[in-house]
């Protein structure tokens, strides 16, 4: 089955500064890849995903990029705030037309902006 | 805009009980999920439904753990006996497509 590796485990960085979360999965059929946002005793919320179709993404301040060949996929932060800090979890699954698909999370990374 | 429901959010109970778990998906969602959320680990799945159809429970622990899905909308998750490694959150989700939307979960702690 699907194995999904996620680093770092703990990021702090200083407001207004990048952050980068960089995942790879096993398999290569994998063409989903979707980041949540989990504060504390809160739900996950999707922020971005990314299909294997495209190479990158972004909205506003994040975007995700995707190496298919490699199996990587990372998540990027830039200008980041104080509310940015939470829980981020990677994930990745193969959806097939009309059927949905279990998510592979990654272990998850704790970011940190101090001001 | 009503997402996934779930109840009770906390629940102590000793081991060797037994305790439920209730899921409420967004309305028209016909895909379900319930994952388990150990501390500091990312939500691994338990088991999927497809309208009121199991699409996959390879891990769920089926000596212990049961779930249903009744007229493919509410479902239901139950752990008889607990035992104290099933202290942990359980996350429901539901999907009309790709994406998965999360309910709040219910924080179980086996003592």
């Amino acid at each position: 089955g699907e194995n999904v590796e996620q680093h770092p485990s703990t990021l702090s960085v200083q407001e207004g500064d990048s952050a980068v979360i960089k995942c790879t999965y096993s398999d290569s059929a994998s063409n989903y890849f979707p980041w949540y946002k989990q504060e504390l005793g809160k739900r996950p919320q999707l922020i971005i995903d990314i299909r294997s179709n495209v190479g990158e993404k972004k909205d506003q301040r994040i975007a995700v990029t995707l190496n298919k060949t490699a199996k990587h996929f990372s998540l990027h932060i830039t200008e980041t705030q104080p509310e940015d800090s939470a829980v981020y979890f990677c994930a990745a699954s193969h959806q097939s037309t009309g059927t949905a698909s279990k998510l592979t999370f990654g272990t998850g990374t704790r970011l940190q902006v101090t001001l | 805009e009503a997402g996934v429901a779930q109840s009770p959010r906390y629940k102590i109970i000793e081991k060797r009980q037994s305790v439920a778990f209730w899921c409420n998906p967004i309305s028209g969602h016909a895909t379900l999920y319930w994952y388990q959320q150990i501390l500091g680990q990312g939500p691994k799945l338990l088991i999927q439904f497809q309208n009121n159809g199991v699409v996959d429970d390879s891990q769920l622990p089926k000596d212990r753990f049961s779930a249903e899905r009744l007229k493919g909308v509410d479902s239901t998750l139950k752990i008889q006996p607990a035992k104290l490694e099933d202290s942990a959150v359980y996350l429901c989700a539901s999907s009309f497509g790709i994406v998965a939307f999360f309910g709040q979960g219910t924080r179980l702690t086996v003592v």
